[in-house]
């Protein structure tokens, strides 16, 4: 069974700094990974997809790595803002048949002015 | 497009009562996705639908629950009997998956169930 795990769970910077979150997942044979954004008591917003043939996709200040054989993404903020601060969910789809989403509990960051 | 839709966006109830949520997917999906979100427990999957036919229903905890979709543009989750242990946010998500391609999934802005 995919299990997705993130670390930190909570991550506290202040503001400019790049930082980087990390994303492990124990089934390899995924079809692909994304990251999203979670707002306090809203729905989850998709910021990078990356198939499982790429390497890396970037979208502005972020940028996301796959390494599928080792089982590991980092999802990389450049400069980070106060506006940044949400937490972070990864989630990872398998190659067989109509496997859903399975999530990481996510990343809380915050990014103090 | 108005994105996925869900109602309500808040409700409280108390114990053993029935409850009810409803999702309007994306107009021109064919996958739709009903997730539940606890702090403890993090986001899961309950079930999900292709073409409006149930997939996988192994993430539903009780016979409680139960979900349907009778047509491509609806689809209702309902607990009966509501317990506080179900108080949760519930996600609705809709995605188009042709030809064994499985695109993006477009999430609503959720439930939030609170249950006395």
């Amino acid at each position: 069974k995919q299990e997705v795990t993130q670390i930190p769970a909570a991550l506290s910077v202040p503001e400019g700094e790049n930082l980087v979150l990390n994303c492990s997942f124990t089934d390899s044979a995924i079809y692909n990974l994304q990251w999203f954004r979670q707002d306090p008591g809203k729905g989850l917003t998709s910021l990078l997809l990356i198939q499982s043939s790429q390497r890396e996709q970037t979208s502005g200040r972020l940028n996301a790595s796959l390494d599928k054989s080792s089982g590991r993404s980092t999802l990389y903020i450049a400069a980070s803002q106060p506006g940044d601060s949400a937490t972070y969910l990864c989630a990872v789809i398998g190659n067989s048949g109509n496997t859903p989403l399975v999530f990481g509990k996510g990343t809380r960051l915050s990014v103090i002015a | 497009d108005a994105g996925v839709i869900q109602s309500p966006r808040h409700e409280v109830t108390e114990m053993g009562q029935e409850v009810t949520l409803r999702c309007k997917p994306i107009s021109g999906h064919n996958s739709l996705f009903w997730y539940r979100q606890t702090m403890m427990r993090g986001l899961e999957l309950l079930i999900y639908f292709n073409n409006n036919v149930p997939i996988d229903d192994s993430g539903m905890p009780e016979d409680r629950f139960s979900a349907k979709m009778p047509n491509a543009s609806f689809s209702t989750l309902k607990i009966q009997p509501s317990e506080p242990r179900d108080s949760a946010v519930y996600f609705c998500a809709s995605s188009l998956r042709l030809a064994g391609v499985k695109e993006t999934q477009y999430f609503g802005p959720g439930t939030r169930l609170l249950v006395l």
